[in-house]
């Protein structure tokens, strides 16, 4: 799978800015995606989810955008504040590498820094 | 209400030494989820359990690693022989099943496993 190492995207948004963080997945037959918020010495934590006969699915100031055709998802974060500075993760459930179709695939993360 | 939980935060093992990871689902999850997260990236599938059956181990790196859930609630990852490139964080994840099938899934706080 693709890995950046160290050197995660990153995405520096003012405080109060509208924030979209983008996301290949893999697999096309993937049927659930989830978005996780992943802070510094914690474990991912759960955002938002949407299934794949959606397009689009909103929350509390989060709305997540789906384009199967493409194979892309985006997470939008309205009126972003400095407790959104995290690492974001997209994930599909199966993906790639084969095995259970219950696993998670993680997309490469995205950094979001939110200036004041 | 509890989340996820795993014991212990942090462990230093010195190359060659056994070390077992302790995993406490949501209670009532049926599913429960190991993944591996090296630094910078996303969490990596380890193995998968529904119940107290392993139905899926194909992300283990290699013989070394074992995990168990005797009881289908707490899971145990347990590493043999450690080597340098085990220093990972370990994730443990839990999961409702609606309809035969898992959807979100919750996640510990890791732990973070050094080799030395």
């Amino acid at each position: 799978g693709e890995s950046v190492g160290l050197h995660l995207p990153t995405l520096s948004v003012q405080e109060g800015d509208n924030s979209i963080i983008n996301c290949a997945y893999s697999n096309s037959a993937s049927d659930y995606f989830i978005w996780y918020k992943q802070e510094s010495g914690k474990g991912p934590q759960f955002i938002i989810d949407i299934r794949s006969n959606m397009d689009k699915r909103q929350g509390q100031r989060v709305t997540v955008l789906l384009n199967k055709t493409v194979k892309h998802l985006s997470l939008q974060i309205a009126a972003t504040q400095p407790g959104d500075s995290a690492v974001y993760f997209c994930a599909e459930r199966g993906g790639r590498g084969g095995g259970t179709a219950s696993k998670l695939t993680f997309g490469t993360g995205t950094r979001l820094q939110v200036t004041l | 209400g509890a989340g996820v939980s795993q014991s212990p935060r942090y462990k230093v093992a010195k190359r060659g030494q056994d070390v077992a990871l302790r995993c406490d689902p949501i209670s009532g999850h049926v599913s429960l989820f190991w993944y591996q997260q090296a630094l910078g990236q996303g969490p990596e599938f380890l193995t998968y359990f529904q119940n107290e059956a392993q139905l899926d181990k194909s992300g283990l790196p290699s013989d070394r690693f074992f995990a168990e859930r005797p009881e289908g609630s707490v899971s145990t990852l347990k590493i043999q022989r450690t080597q340098q490139e085990d220093s990972a964080v370990y994730l443990c994840a839990s999961s409702p099943t609606r309809d035969g099938k898992t959807y979100e899934q919750y996640f510990g706080p890791g732990t973070r496993l050094t080799v030395t």
